[in-house]
Protein backbone atom coordinates (compact mmCIF):
# COMPACT_ATOMS: atom_id res chain seq x y z
CA UNK A 1 0.00 0.00 0.00
CA UNK A 2 1.55 3.34 -0.88
CA UNK A 3 1.81 5.97 1.27
CA UNK A 4 -0.37 8.31 -0.32
CA UNK A 5 -3.41 9.99 1.53
CA UNK A 6 -6.50 12.17 0.64
CA UNK A 7 -9.18 13.42 2.75
CA UNK A 8 -12.02 13.68 2.96
CA UNK A 9 -12.96 10.76 1.59
CA UNK A 10 -17.04 11.35 0.59
CA UNK A 11 -17.76 15.03 0.66
CA UNK A 12 -21.64 15.98 0.26
CA UNK A 13 -21.86 19.78 -0.23
CA UNK A 14 -24.18 22.96 -1.43
CA UNK A 15 -23.72 24.63 -4.88
CA UNK A 16 -21.53 27.78 -4.32
CA UNK A 17 -19.29 26.75 -1.13
CA UNK A 18 -15.52 26.47 -1.29
CA UNK A 19 -14.11 23.00 -0.70
CA UNK A 20 -10.48 21.81 -0.61
CA UNK A 21 -9.83 18.43 -1.34
CA UNK A 22 -6.24 17.63 0.68
CA UNK A 23 -3.62 15.09 -0.58
CA UNK A 24 -0.30 14.43 1.22
CA UNK A 25 2.28 11.83 0.33
CA UNK A 26 4.93 10.13 2.57
CA UNK A 27 7.46 8.90 -0.05
CA UNK A 28 9.30 11.96 -1.51
CA UNK A 29 8.02 12.19 -4.13
CA UNK A 30 8.68 15.23 -6.28
CA UNK A 31 5.93 14.92 -8.61
CA UNK A 32 2.40 15.13 -8.29
CA UNK A 33 -0.87 14.52 -10.14
CA UNK A 34 -4.70 15.40 -9.37
CA UNK A 35 -6.93 13.06 -11.79
CA UNK A 36 -10.86 12.96 -12.15
CA UNK A 37 -12.79 10.00 -13.08
CA UNK A 38 -16.25 9.52 -13.72
CA UNK A 39 -17.64 6.03 -12.97
CA UNK A 40 -17.22 3.22 -16.06
CA UNK A 41 -14.93 6.34 -17.79
CA UNK A 42 -10.88 6.77 -17.89
CA UNK A 43 -8.68 9.35 -15.66
CA UNK A 44 -8.64 12.64 -16.66
CA UNK A 45 -5.67 14.60 -15.30
CA UNK A 46 -6.46 17.81 -14.47
CA UNK A 47 -3.47 19.22 -13.04
CA UNK A 48 0.07 18.16 -11.78
CA UNK A 49 3.25 19.65 -10.10
CA UNK A 50 7.08 18.46 -10.83
CA UNK A 51 8.16 20.21 -7.37
CA UNK A 52 7.23 23.16 -4.92
CA UNK A 53 6.28 26.01 -6.44
CA UNK A 54 5.27 24.09 -9.92
CA UNK A 55 1.99 23.77 -10.93
CA UNK A 56 0.31 23.07 -14.19
CA UNK A 57 -2.83 22.48 -15.75
CA UNK A 58 -3.46 18.99 -17.31
CA UNK A 59 -5.59 17.52 -20.27
CA UNK A 60 -9.07 17.99 -19.14
CA UNK A 61 -9.89 21.60 -17.90
CA UNK A 62 -10.90 22.28 -14.40
CA UNK A 63 -12.11 25.05 -12.64
CA UNK A 64 -9.82 23.92 -10.08
CA UNK A 65 -6.72 25.32 -8.64
CA UNK A 66 -4.12 23.60 -6.84
CA UNK A 67 -0.76 25.06 -4.78
CA UNK A 68 2.70 23.37 -3.95
CA UNK A 69 3.92 24.97 -1.15
CA UNK A 70 5.81 21.58 0.20
CA UNK A 71 6.77 18.71 -1.11
CA UNK A 72 4.22 15.91 0.53
CA UNK A 73 1.33 18.24 -0.01
CA UNK A 74 -0.84 18.96 -2.94
CA UNK A 75 -4.03 20.61 -2.18
CA UNK A 76 -6.98 21.04 -4.77
CA UNK A 77 -9.27 23.84 -4.19
CA UNK A 78 -12.79 24.52 -5.80
CA UNK A 79 -13.73 28.45 -4.96
CA UNK A 80 -17.21 27.69 -6.13
CA UNK A 81 -19.24 24.59 -6.05
CA UNK A 82 -21.19 23.41 -8.75
CA UNK A 83 -23.29 19.73 -9.69
CA UNK A 84 -21.00 19.38 -12.55
CA UNK A 85 -17.96 18.97 -10.33
CA UNK A 86 -19.61 15.83 -8.82
CA UNK A 87 -17.16 13.56 -9.16
CA UNK A 88 -13.86 11.24 -7.81
CA UNK A 89 -10.63 13.04 -7.57
CA UNK A 90 -7.73 10.87 -7.62
CA UNK A 91 -4.73 12.45 -6.51
CA UNK A 92 -1.09 10.25 -7.06
CA UNK A 93 2.13 10.92 -7.20
CA UNK A 94 5.77 9.61 -8.65
CA UNK A 95 9.42 10.25 -8.34
CA UNK A 96 11.12 12.23 -10.58
CA UNK A 97 12.85 9.47 -13.27
CA UNK A 98 9.92 7.25 -13.03
CA UNK A 99 6.42 7.19 -14.62
CA UNK A 100 4.61 4.27 -11.77
CA UNK A 101 2.36 6.45 -10.24
CA UNK A 102 1.07 5.71 -6.64
CA UNK A 103 -2.37 6.71 -5.86
CA UNK A 104 -4.40 7.64 -3.03
CA UNK A 105 -7.73 6.41 -2.16
CA UNK A 106 -9.64 8.85 -3.36
CA UNK A 107 -12.45 11.66 -2.58
CA UNK A 108 -16.04 11.16 -3.88
CA UNK A 109 -17.33 14.40 -4.54
CA UNK A 110 -21.06 15.24 -5.16
CA UNK A 111 -22.00 19.02 -4.99
CA UNK A 112 -25.91 19.49 -4.66
CA UNK B 1 -4.14 10.29 -31.64
CA UNK B 2 -2.66 8.62 -28.74
CA UNK B 3 -5.52 6.00 -27.16
CA UNK B 4 -5.90 3.07 -25.06
CA UNK B 5 -8.76 0.51 -25.62
CA UNK B 6 -10.00 -2.10 -23.50
CA UNK B 7 -12.54 -5.31 -23.76
CA UNK B 8 -14.45 -6.13 -22.46
CA UNK B 9 -16.12 -3.31 -20.94
CA UNK B 10 -17.53 -5.71 -18.27
CA UNK B 11 -17.11 -9.35 -17.56
CA UNK B 12 -18.55 -11.57 -14.86
CA UNK B 13 -17.11 -14.90 -14.03
CA UNK B 14 -17.73 -17.72 -11.35
CA UNK B 15 -14.88 -18.31 -8.35
CA UNK B 16 -12.15 -20.22 -9.79
CA UNK B 17 -12.32 -20.17 -13.48
CA UNK B 18 -9.94 -18.05 -15.55
CA UNK B 19 -10.62 -15.01 -17.58
CA UNK B 20 -8.35 -12.60 -20.06
CA UNK B 21 -8.92 -9.05 -20.71
CA UNK B 22 -7.59 -7.36 -23.33
CA UNK B 23 -5.86 -3.69 -24.44
CA UNK B 24 -5.04 -2.15 -27.60
CA UNK B 25 -3.12 1.22 -27.89
CA UNK B 26 -2.20 3.31 -30.42
CA UNK B 27 0.36 5.34 -27.83
CA UNK B 28 3.65 6.54 -29.86
CA UNK B 29 6.54 6.60 -28.53
CA UNK B 30 5.84 3.79 -26.40
CA UNK B 31 7.81 3.24 -22.78
CA UNK B 32 5.89 0.66 -21.00
CA UNK B 33 2.22 -0.95 -20.55
CA UNK B 34 0.97 -1.21 -16.78
CA UNK B 35 -2.20 -2.88 -15.85
CA UNK B 36 -3.63 -1.49 -12.84
CA UNK B 37 -6.36 -2.85 -10.02
CA UNK B 38 -9.50 -0.57 -8.61
CA UNK B 39 -11.15 -1.73 -6.30
CA UNK B 40 -14.43 -0.20 -5.36
CA UNK B 41 -13.85 3.16 -3.94
CA UNK B 42 -10.12 2.87 -4.11
CA UNK B 43 -7.57 4.29 -6.22
CA UNK B 44 -5.53 2.06 -8.68
CA UNK B 45 -3.03 -0.23 -7.87
CA UNK B 46 -0.25 -1.43 -9.98
CA UNK B 47 -0.24 -5.02 -10.89
CA UNK B 48 2.53 -5.71 -13.80
CA UNK B 49 4.46 -4.00 -15.64
CA UNK B 50 5.74 -4.14 -19.49
CA UNK B 51 8.41 -2.72 -21.12
CA UNK B 52 8.89 -3.24 -25.34
CA UNK B 53 11.41 -5.73 -25.28
CA UNK B 54 9.29 -7.78 -22.54
CA UNK B 55 6.08 -10.76 -23.93
CA UNK B 56 5.21 -12.24 -20.79
CA UNK B 57 5.27 -11.28 -16.87
CA UNK B 58 3.71 -13.28 -14.02
CA UNK B 59 2.39 -11.99 -10.68
CA UNK B 60 1.11 -14.38 -8.67
CA UNK B 61 -1.92 -15.40 -10.60
CA UNK B 62 -1.79 -12.37 -13.09
CA UNK B 63 -0.21 -12.74 -15.93
CA UNK B 64 0.41 -10.16 -18.70
CA UNK B 65 1.51 -10.13 -22.18
CA UNK B 66 2.63 -7.63 -24.36
CA UNK B 67 2.59 -7.59 -28.05
CA UNK B 68 4.99 -4.30 -29.26
CA UNK B 69 4.39 -5.45 -33.05
CA UNK B 70 0.58 -5.27 -33.03
CA UNK B 71 0.42 -2.83 -29.76
CA UNK B 72 -1.68 -5.44 -27.80
CA UNK B 73 -1.59 -6.47 -24.23
CA UNK B 74 -3.61 -8.71 -22.35
CA UNK B 75 -4.18 -9.44 -19.04
CA UNK B 76 -4.67 -12.97 -17.98
CA UNK B 77 -6.44 -14.08 -14.39
CA UNK B 78 -6.17 -17.62 -13.08
CA UNK B 79 -8.89 -19.40 -10.83
CA UNK B 80 -10.02 -16.11 -10.17
CA UNK B 81 -10.83 -15.57 -6.30
CA UNK B 82 -14.49 -13.18 -5.25
CA UNK B 83 -11.41 -10.69 -4.22
CA UNK B 84 -10.22 -10.29 -7.97
CA UNK B 85 -13.66 -8.55 -7.95
CA UNK B 86 -12.61 -4.89 -9.36
CA UNK B 87 -11.85 -2.54 -12.39
CA UNK B 88 -8.71 -3.73 -14.24
CA UNK B 89 -6.94 -0.52 -16.05
CA UNK B 90 -4.64 -0.38 -18.85
CA UNK B 91 -2.29 2.14 -18.72
CA UNK B 92 0.44 2.98 -21.27
CA UNK B 93 2.93 5.45 -20.68
CA UNK B 94 5.31 7.58 -23.49
CA UNK B 95 8.51 8.45 -23.84
CA UNK B 96 7.98 11.68 -25.16
CA UNK B 97 7.51 14.07 -22.58
CA UNK B 98 9.65 14.64 -18.82
CA UNK B 99 5.88 14.46 -16.98
CA UNK B 100 6.00 11.11 -18.21
CA UNK B 101 2.74 11.02 -19.80
CA UNK B 102 0.16 8.21 -18.92
CA UNK B 103 -2.34 7.41 -21.16
CA UNK B 104 -5.85 5.27 -19.32
CA UNK B 105 -7.74 2.82 -20.64
CA UNK B 106 -11.70 3.01 -19.55
CA UNK B 107 -11.02 -0.29 -17.34
CA UNK B 108 -12.77 -3.97 -17.65
CA UNK B 109 -15.25 -4.48 -14.72
CA UNK B 110 -14.65 -8.03 -13.47
CA UNK B 111 -17.18 -9.22 -11.05
CA UNK B 112 -16.52 -12.77 -9.62
CA UNK B 113 -19.87 -14.91 -8.29
CA UNK B 114 -19.53 -17.57 -5.67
Amino acid sequence: EADIYQTPRYLVIGTGKKITLECSQTMGHDKMYWYQQDPGMELHLIHYSYGVNSTEKGDLSSESTVSRIRTEHFPLTLESARPSHTSQYLCASSEWRGDEQFFGPGTRLTVL
Amino acid sequence: KNQVEQSPQSLIILEGKNCTLQCNYTVSPFSNLRWYKQDTGRGPVSLTIMTFSENTKSNGRYTATLDADTKQSSLHITASQLSDSASYICVVSDRGSTLGRLYFGRGTQLTVWP
